[in-house]
């Protein structure tokens, strides 16, 4: 079975601290995404890989930086969390090309910051 | 980015009560998806629509892409309580840069036993 796994399902974390949030997929997809989901907001995406080393902005990346040093580890780190950063933060991943758009999604980590 | 308007926000239904909801943009899409979240998981992807007009099944689910490539479509038929959850349209307009899809904000459903 295909898997996307996110590292914590639960993170607490205080105010200035750096936040590193891991994902691994296990299907040598090219492309991975960082979003976050907030209760009315749906899914916002941070950022997103489609290549080792590569990265692209997505609709909200202030605040955030990601990095991909092998092709399935895609990291999202917080360099200094806000509590507006409080959210689900949810990693996916997919092919390149035909297939691009079938996005496979990790559980999820729910990341307070207090 | 893009918006997409998803309605309704929220249902509760009877089980065996058949369901809809739709997904609306002011701007042409080339591609139309449907995901479903459960409760405590990441989405999984329900339904893919590729060619305007298309019609889809999956199970008791159908899907359907607009004509005027502006809109789709998810209904559920026979509900039962496993179908709970939210429900994400998600699309790649038209022109867009490759791999970034659209969401829309969701239709959580509520089943009532």
């Amino acid at each position: 079975d295909v898997k996307v796994t996110q590292s914590s399902r639960y993170l607490v974390k205080r105010t200035g601290e750096k936040v590193f949030l891991e994902c691994v997929q296990d299907m040598d997809h090219e492309n991975m995404f960082w979003y976050r989901q907030d209760p009315g907001l749906g899914l916002r995406l941070i950022y997103f890989s489609y290549d080792v080393k590569m990265k692209e902005k997505g609709d909200i990346p202030e605040g955030y930086s990601v990095s991909r040093e092998k092709k399935e580890r895609f990291s999202l780190i917080l360099e200094s969390a806000s509590t507006n950063q409080t959210s689900m933060y949810l990693c996916a991943s997919s092919l390149s090309g035909q297939g691009h758009e079938k996005l496979f999604f990790g559980s999820g980590t729910q990341l307070s910051v207090l | 980015g893009q918006q997409l308007n998803q309605n309704p926000q929220s249902m509760f239904i009877q089980e065996g009560e058949d369901v809809s909801m739709n997904c609306t943009s002011s701007s042409i899409f080339n591609t139309w998806l449907w995901y479903k979240q459960d409760p405590g998981e990441g989405p999984v992807l329900l339904i893919a629509l590729y060619k305007a007009g298309e019609l889809t099944s999956n199970g008791r689910l159908t899907a359907q892409f607009g004509i005027t490539r502006k809109d789709s479509f998810l209904n559920i038929s026979a509900s039962i309580p496993s179908d709970v959850g939210i429900y994400f349209c998600a699309g790649q307009p038209s022109g867009a840069g490759s791999y970034q899809l659209t969401f829309g904000k969701g239709t959580k459903l509520s089943v009532i036993p």
